[in-house]
């Protein structure tokens, strides 16, 4: 398996719902991301995580909570976000720094 | 401070014919660096990677790239455009510290006419 599989491709919700993205990867990676992607710009990272720990988090607003409950999945948790947070969320994964990236095929959020 | 220059916003060429897209990366050593394609509405896929190992690096889809330390350059190269090669491409060199992070281009449009 060579795939980071994302789940739901597509998400819309309101402004006071709570949802969840879901990141899975069995290539034993062992650091996985979640990215921000708007329209026409290039992936904005959000969250490192490292051997299942929080390593970098660029600032990212507190609506976004991340989750990693095993070396395999990796969660982004969604809590009365605003209209300007819809983009792409792409997640990713690694094995290492010299062998590349993986990244899924990203979840379309939608907030209204 | 590390950074990565896409010196086109958009590329547009025939098919048949070669394609250039130009990356220039500021770093006080030799980073790992990656060429991506994001086509529309998709993830990312890694098209090929410099890991210091070779200067020419070959990729997927009849795409490869050369290292120019000199010129701090990374430009990624295709003989012979396809229709199916219009996406958005990335540049990304590798952070110079142990982050794991990845330093985004700001992304090269290519268009490939009939």
């Amino acid at each position: 398996d060579t795939e980071v599989t994302q789940t739901p491709k597509h998400l819309v919700m309101g402004m006071t719902n709570k949802k969840s993205l879901k990141c899975e990867q069995h290539m034993g990676h062992r650091a996985m991301y979640w990215y921000k992607q708007k329209a026409k710009k290039p992936p904005e990272l959000m969250f490192v995580y490292s051997y299942e720990k929080l390593s970098i988090n660029e600032s990212v607003p507190s609506r976004f909570s991340p989750e990693c409950p095993n070396s395999s999945l990796l969660n982004l948790h969604l809590h009365a976000l605003q209209p300007e947070d819809s983009a792409l969320y792409l997640c990713a994964s690694s094995h290492s720094k010299d062998y590349g990236y993986t990244f899924g095929s990203g979840t379309r959020l939608t907030v209204v | 401070a590390q950074s990565v220059t896409q010196l086109d916003s958009h590329v547009s060429v025939s098919e048949g014919t070669p394609v250039l897209l130009r990356c220039n990366y500021s770093s006080s050593y030799s980073p790992s660096l990656f060429w991506y394609v994001q086509h529309p509405n998709k993830g990312l896929q890694l098209l090929l990677k410099y890991t210091s190992a070779a200067t020419l690096v070959k990729g997927i889809n009849g795409f490869e790239a050369e290292f120019k330390k000199s010129e701090t350059s990374f430009h990624l190269t295709k003989p012979s455009a396809h229709m199916s090669d219009a996406a958005e491409y990335f540049c990304v060199p590798e952070a110079a510290d142990s982050s794991y992070k990845l330093i985004f281009g700001s992304g090269t449009r290519l268009l490939v006419r009939p």
